[in-house]
C-alpha cells in the first residue's frame, strides 16, 4: 500500500510568491521521520528538511517550511518567497521507527513537479 | 570528504548482459540503500544494508543483487539486465541517530538496457 501521497503532480508558481505543496502519509508507528528532497534537472537528491513525529513545533530551514498535521498525517512543504532555482521536483518521504535504536527504510511519494516562472 | 560516489554515471546495456553498478562512501555510515526512480513512481527501494555483511531486500528487488563486505562499498548486480530496468539508480548512505539524520545521495547512474 502507498505509504506516502503527493496529489499534486505539477504546479506553476510566480517569482517572490509563496508555495504549498501537499503530503500525506499512512502509518500506524507514533514515531516516525518525515523528509522532503528536492530534486532539479541535473538529478541530484538535496535534502530540504525534517520533521520528527514527536516535535510540536513545525520544522523551518530558511525559505522552507514544513507544516506538520499529526492528525490529518500531512506534511505539506510550504516554500516562501518562490525563486527561479526552485523549479525542481519535491518529494515527500518518510521513515518509520523500527526499534530504540534502529529505523526502517526511507520511503517517498511520487513527487511533485514545480515550475517557478518570472 | 567526497560523499557518497557513484559508477558509472551512463550505461547501455543489450538484454541479457550482466554488469554492476558501484557505490561508495567516506563518511562510516552503517546505512546503505539502493533506489531506482521511474518516471511518475518517485524513488522505489531495491536493497539496502544496515553494515557490512547484512542485506536485505527492498520494495522491488528482483533481478538485482547486492552484498556488503565492507562498511565503505555497497555495489548492486544486475544478473541479466532487461528493458523494465531501464531507469536512473541511486545510492544512499546514513547513520542512525536521534533527530533528523537525512539520507545522502551519490549523483546517480542513467541505465539504458535495449
Amino acid at each position: 500500500a502507498q505509504k506516502i501521497t503527493q496529489t499534486q503532480p505539477g504546479m506553476f508558481v510566480q517569482e517572490k510568491e509563496a508555495v504549498t505543496l501537499d503530503c500525506t502519509y499512512d502509518t500506524s508507528d507514533q514515531s516516525y521521520g518525515l523528509f522532503w528532497y528536492k530534486q532539479p534537472s541535473s538529478g541530484e537528491m538535496i535534502f530540504l528538511i525534517y520533521q520528527g513525529s514527536y516535535d510540536e513545533q513545525n520544522a523551518t530551514e530558511g525559505r522552507y517550511s514544513l507544516n506538520f498535521q499529526k492528525a490529518r498525517k500531512s506534511a505539506n512543504l510550504v516554500i516562501s518567497a518562490s525563486q527561479l532555482g526552485d523549479s525542481a521536483m519535491y518529494f515527500c518521504a518518510m521513515r518509520e521507527r523500527m526499534t530504540t535504536d534502529s529505523w526502517g527504510k526511507l520511503q517517498f511519494g511520487a513527487g511533485t513537479q514545480v515550475v517557478v516562472t518570472p | 570528504n567526497a560523499g557518497v560516489t557513484q559508477t558509472p554515471k551512463f550505461q547501455v546495456l543489450k538484454t541479457g548482459q550482466s554488469m554492476t553498478l558501484q557505490c561508495a562512501q567516506d563518511m562510516n555510515h552503517e546505512y546503505m540503500s539502493w533506489y531506482r526512480q521511474d518516471p511518475g513512481m518517485g524513488l522505489r527501494l531495491i536493497h539496502y544494508s544496515v553494515g557490512a555483511g547484512i542485506t536485505d531486500q527492498g520494495e522491488v528487488p528482483n533481478g538485482y543483487n547486492v552484498s556488503r563486505s565492507t562498511t565503505e562499498d555497497f555495489p548492486l548486480r544486475l544478473l541479466s539486465a532487461a528493458p523494465s530496468q531501464t531507469s536512473v539508480y541511486f545510492c544512499a548512505s546514513s547513520t542512525p541517530s536521534q533527530g533528523a539524520y537525512e539520507q545522502y545521495f551519490g549523483p546517480g547512474t542513467r541505465l539504458t538496457v535495449t
